[in-house]
Order: C-alpha cells, then sequence, then structure tokens
C-alpha cells in the first residue's frame, strides 16, 4: 500500500514565525503535491514537484516556498506566517514521470491543521 | 481557467438507500480526466472513481457508479445501497490531458440516516 505521512496532525505557530511542513511518500512516486484545503473552497494546489530540486506554482503560491532534495520527501516552507495561512494542508504524492498518465491516482497523506495566531 | 462546481454542499440518505452527486465543470478541453474522491471524518482523502473523457462508457466500482455526460459537462456521482461507512466529504476534481494540475470541487458533505 502506498503510504503518504505529514510530519504533524496539528501545528499552533505565531505569526511571523517560519513554519515547516513535511511530507513523506514510500513508493518512490516522482509527483507530489502541496493543497490546502478550506470549507467552502475545496482543495487548491499550492505547489508540485515533479522530480528531485524540481518545482512548479500551482494556484496560490504566495506566501509558500517548496524544498524537494530527496524523491520521498517534499517540504512546504511558510517563510512568515500569517493568519490568513490557518487551514488544512494536504500532501499528495503521483506516479509517473513524462507523457500523460492522468488516470494514474494521487494518494493523499492525513492532513496537518495549521493555526496560526 | 477550468472550474468545477458543486452545487450541493451537503446531502443526506437513509441506510440502503441510493443518493446522487452532482458536479459540473467547464473546460475547453476535449481529452481530460475526472474523479470522484472521499475524505472520510478524520481519515485521508482516497478516490473512489475516475472517468477518461475519451470513454464514452460510465465508470463503476461497486456499489459506486458515474454518469458521464460530456456535452452537458456533467459529472455526477451514485451511490447505491448507501452505507454508514459511505459518510464523507466527496469532492469532484478534473485533470487535463497532459497537465500535472487537478482542479478541485468545493466539495458535498454526504451524512447516512440509519
Amino acid at each position: 500500500d502506498v503510504k503518504v505521512t505529514q510530519s504533524s496532525r496539528y501545528l499552533v505557530k505565531r505569526t511571523g514565525e517560519k513554519v515547516f511542513l513535511e511530507c513523506v511518500q514510500d513508493m518512490d512516486h516522482e509527483n507530489m503535491f502541496w493543497y490546502r484545503q478550506d470549507p467552502g473552497l475545496g482543495l487548491r494546489l499550492i505547489y508540485f514537484s515533479y522530480d528531485v530540486k524540481m518545482k512548479e506554482k500551482g494556484d496560490i503560491p504566495e506566501g509558500y516556498s517548496v524544498s524537494r532534495e530527496k524523491k520521498e520527501r517534499f517540504s512546504l516552507i511558510l517563510e512568515s506566517a500569517s493568519t490568513n495561512q490557518t487551514s488544512m494542508y494536504l500532501c499528495a504524492s503521483r506516479a509517473g514521470t513524462s507523457g500523460d498518465i492522468g488516470s494514474y491516482e494521487q494518494y493523499f497523506g492525513p492532513g496537518t491543521r495549521l493555526t496560526v495566531t | 481557467a477550468q472550474t468545477v462546481t458543486q452545487s450541493q454542499p451537503e446531502m443526506s440518505v437513509q441506510e440502503a438507500e441510493t443518493v446522487t452527486l452532482s458536479c459540473t465543470y467547464d473546460t475547453s478541453e476535449s481529452d481530460y480526466y475526472l474523479f470522484w474522491y472521499k475524505q472520510p471524518p478524520s481519515r485521508q482523502m482516497i478516490l473512489v472513481i475516475r472517468q477518461e473523457a475519451y470513454k464514452q462508457q460510465n465508470a463503476t466500482e461497486n456499489r459506486f457508479s458515474v454518469n458521464f455526460q460530456k456535452a452537458a459537462k456533467s459529472f455526477s456521482l451514485k451511490i447505491s445501497d448507501s452505507q454508514l461507512g459511505d459518510a464523507a466529504m466527496y469532492f469532484c476534481a478534473y485533470k487535463r490531458f497532459g497537465n500535472e494540475k487537478l482542479t478541485f470541487g468545493t466539495g458535498t458533505r454526504l451524512t447516512i440516516i440509519p
């Protein structure tokens, strides 16, 4: 079974702190994704990575950065946390490289509920 | 830009009955994929069913089936013989051919009434 794990289920940080959210997958997937989930807005893509050290912006990258130094690990970084970044953060991974393998499933982690006060 | 609309924020159904969740999407593309994902309370999101746009036949997975109407850009999910374990948030999602990005709807919270 594919396993995607996230470093924390719940996190409370103060405004202005630097926050690291980590995601690890154990299936050698090339693609990894970070989403935020807010009530009434669904899931919105922040960043994704299709290979080590490669990244692409999603729909809402402002205020976030990412790091992928190893294939199995994808980190989301909030350089200076703000209250409007209070949300549920979901990581996902998916197999596949180039070409369209669009029917491949994205596997999600359990999520990190981040509260910024 | 592609958009996915789920017009039913909440639905409820009696156990053992059938329920249909609605999803519409907007795209100018002809090649794409559609998905329904399930997010149970405090549990991980999982894929329920997928549909390739080039396939005319509606996808089916056990008690879950879809009604894919390409011309109408509609992709509804039918759950037959509803069970208590079906209670969850359900998200409809769209993916364009050749693009990594999944676009999600806002979700429908399904409650199962015993």
